[in-house]
C-alpha cells in the first residue's frame, strides 16, 4: 500500500497549462479504472475534480482534464487561474479493496 | 443538499481511545460505501477505512488493523470510527467521505491530536 508518486510542486503563469503526473503500479493505477483527482485548499474539504480517470463531475470547470495510460495518470489544468492554487491529490482503488492516495502536488500560480 | 458532518475529535493521550462520528444527510445513506480518510499535519491524504452499505464488508489500511473499527447505523444516517491504542502517528484531521468508486463528497473533518 505505497502512496502513488506525484511531483511535489508544479507552477505556471495565469493562462498557461500545467500537467500533474501520478504514477502507481499494476496493482492499483494499472489495474482499475477508478482513478480520481482531488483539489484541496488548506482548511477546506477536498473536492473531487476528476473520476474514472477522465470524467468531470457536474460543476467542475472543463479547464480540468484527466487521462491515464498504463500505470500513470495525469491531470491537466488549462487556462490556469489564481483560484487553482491548491494541493492536488490523485487516488486509485487498489488490490485488496483499498484506496491509495498520491503524495500530493502543490500548484502555484505565479 | 449532501452534507457530512464529523465530530468526536479532540486531544487524547498515547494509548488512549476515541470514537469519531459522521452524520450525513441529503442522500440515501444505506446504499453507499462510506470511508474515513485522514491528513496528518504537513502530510498528504491517507485512506484509513471503508465500510459497505450493509456493513457486510469492512477494510482497513494496514497501520490501523486491530486498533480501529469502522461501523455505521443506517437508521441514524451515521458513520463511526472507534480508535484505540492511539499513537502520535494517528494525529490528523479525519474526514468522512462517501464513495462510489471515487470519494465524491467529503465532510469538513475533525481533528484528532494524540499527545501527552
Amino acid at each position: 500500500q505505497s502512496a502513488l508518486t506525484q511531483p511535489a510542486s508544479v507552477s505556471g503563469s495565469p493562462g498557461q497549462s500545467i500537467t500533474i503526473s501520478c504514477t502507481g503500479t499494476s496493482s492499483d493505477v494499472g489495474s482499475f479504472n477508478l482513478l480520481s483527482w482531488y483539489q484541496h485548499h488548506p482548511g477546506k474539504a477536498p473536492k473531487l475534480m476528476i473520476y474514472e480517470g477522465s470524467k468531470r463531475p457536474s460543476g467542475v470547470s472543463n479547464r480540468f482534464s484527466g487521462s491515464k495510460s498504463g500505470n500513470t495518470a495525469s491531470l491537466t489544468i488549462s487556462g490556469l487561474q489564481a483560484e487553482d492554487e491548491a494541493d492536488y491529490y490523485c487516488c486509485s482503488y487498489a488490490a485488496g479493496n483499498v484506496y491509495v492516495f498520491g503524495t500530493g502536488t502543490k500548484v502555484t500560480v505565479l | 443538499e449532501v452534507q457530512l458532518v464529523e465530530s468526536g475529535g479532540g486531544l487524547v493521550k498515547p494509548g488512549g481511545s476515541l470514537r469519531l462520528s459522521c452524520e450525513v444527510s441529503g442522500f440515501t445513506f444505506s446504499i453507499y460505501t462510506m470511508n474515513w480518510v485522514r491528513q496528518a499535519p504537513g502530510k498528504g491524504l491517507e485512506w484509513v477505512s471503508s465500510i459497505t452499505g450493509s456493513s457486510n464488508y469492512k477494510y482497513y489500511i494496514d497501520s490501523v488493523k486491530g486498533r480501529f473499527a469502522i461501523s455505521r447505523d443506517n437508521t441514524k444516517n451515521s458513520l463511526f470510527l472507534q480508535m484505540s491504542s492511539l499513537g502520535a502517528e494517528d494525529t490528523a484531521i479525519y474526514y468522512c467521505t462517501r464513495s462510489s468508486g471515487s470519494h465524491d463528497y467529503w465532510g469538513q473533518g475533525t481533528l484528532v491530536t494524540v499527545s501527552s
